[in-house]
Order: structure tokens, then C-alpha cells, then sequence
């Protein structure tokens, strides 16, 4: 069965500091990988996605970054971190764009 | 204004009461999505639908596709039960969520 795994579950980063997420999906190939962020009080907002090695879209333009460097594997970073980056952070993944779509367990981030 | 519109942003109950989660999108669907958000933020996928309704445990989710409109129902709600519930939408090759029901149920 297809699993998907995403760490750390908890992050406390001091501003300016640099960050690594990542998302690993078990048991498909060439999976849709998606990655949101939920800021405090608001709803989930759409990040990146990939569709495939090496393709990253991004959907809002901001201090992070995505790169997909295995086809199972997503990986969220940013150089410097701002304070504004603190919120939830929730990776997914789908065989078929728009349909399907299974969660990680997310990472709360907290910049200070 | 958001694709995906959840009524009501708040519901506090009393245990056992019935409870109803709307949720209207403003674009056609391929599925929808009911996720359940814990206080830890951890989220779980309730329910994926695209037509009719499914129930799981005390969880029913029905889903109107011409009125573009789903609703979450829970029965005889648990204190457990207390959680914010997301209503998604899948479309094209992304989900839009929307702002959640934050549901608090008093023992």
C-alpha cells in the first residue's frame, strides 16, 4: 500500500536560519507531489507541486523553495527563514492531478 | 473570494447533538475532499467523494454535484469528536481548501 511520510513533525528555526522539509511517498511511481502551508488562521494555500523529477510549479512567489531530486521524494527549503514562514506545512501526493490526494501528518514551523 | 466556502467557521455543541458542516465550491469538481485537522495540526482524510454519499462510523458525507454543494454529519457527537474539519475540492492538477469549521464539543 501506498504510504507517505513527512518530517519533523515539529520545527522551531531562529530567523534568518536556513530549512529542509521533506516528503517521501512509499509504494508508487511518479506520483503528483504537492506541498501546503497553513498560516495562522487561515486556510491551506498551495505552495508547489511536481509532477515529475526536476519540474517544480510554484504558486506563490515567496521565500521558499521545492526540488524534486528522486521521483518519490519532495523536498521543501528556504535559504533564510522570515518570520512570516511560520505556519503548518503539509505535504500530499495524488496519482491523478485532482483526485486522490493522500496526506503527510505535516510539520508545524515556528520561526523565532 | 474563496473557491471553497465552509459554514460555519465555529460550531460549539453538546455531546450527542447532531452535527452538520456545509460546504459550497464555486467550480466544478473532479472529487471532494473532508479532512480532519487535530489540535496538534496533524490532518487525516475523512472522506473523498464524487457523487452520493459515504459513511464511515458515526461520519456521513454527502455531496450535491449540480448544486455544488457537500455537507459533513456526525452523530452522536463525542467531546473526541472536537477537531477543524477542512472541506477540499480537487480540480485540474491541485486542491483548494477551504478555511475550516473549527468544532468544540462540550462534554
Amino acid at each position: 500500500s501506498q504510504t507517505i511520510h513527512q518530517w519533523p513533525a515539529t520545527l522551531v528555526q531562529p530567523v534568518g536560519s536556513p530549512l529542509s522539509l521533506e516528503c517521501t511517498v512509499e509504494g508508487t511511481s511518479n506520483p503528483n507531489l504537492y506541498w501546503y502551508r497553513q498560516a495562522a488562521g487561515r486556510g491551506l494555500q498551495l505552495l508547489f507541486y511536481s509532477v515529475g523529477i526536476g519540474q517544480i510549479s510554484s504558486e506563490v512567489p515567496q521565500n521558499l523553495s521545492a526540488s524534486r531530486p528522486q521521483d518519490r521524494q519532495f523536498i521543501l527549503s528556504s535559504k533564510k527563514l522570515l518570520l512570516s514562514d511560520s505556519g503548518f506545512y503539509l505535504c500530499a501526493w495524488s496519482s491523478t492531478p485532482g483526485y486522490g490526494y493522500t496526506f503527510g501528518s505535516g510539520t508545524r514551523l515556528t520561526v523565532v | 473570494k474563496n473557491e471553497v466556502e465552509q459554514s460555519p467557521q465555529n460550531l460549539t455543541a453538546q455531546e450527542g447533538e447532531f452535527i452538520t458542516i456545509n460546504c459550497s465550491y464555486s467550480v466544478g469538481i473532479s472529487a471532494l475532499h473532508w479532512l480532519q485537522q487535530h489540535p496538534g495540526g496533524g490532518i487525516v482524510s475523512l472522506f473523498m467523494l464524487s457523487s452520493g454519499k459515504k459513511k464511515h462510523g458515526r461520519l456521513i458525507a454527502t455531496i450535491n454535484i449540480q448544486e455544488k454543494h457537500s455537507s459533513l454529519h456526525i452523530t452522536a457527537s463525542h467531546p473526541r469528536d472536537s477537531a477543524v474539519y477542512i472541506c477540499a475540492r480537487g480540480g485540474d492538477d491541485k486542491i483548494i481548501f477551504g478555511k475550516g469549521t473549527r468544532l468544540h464539543i462540550l462534554p
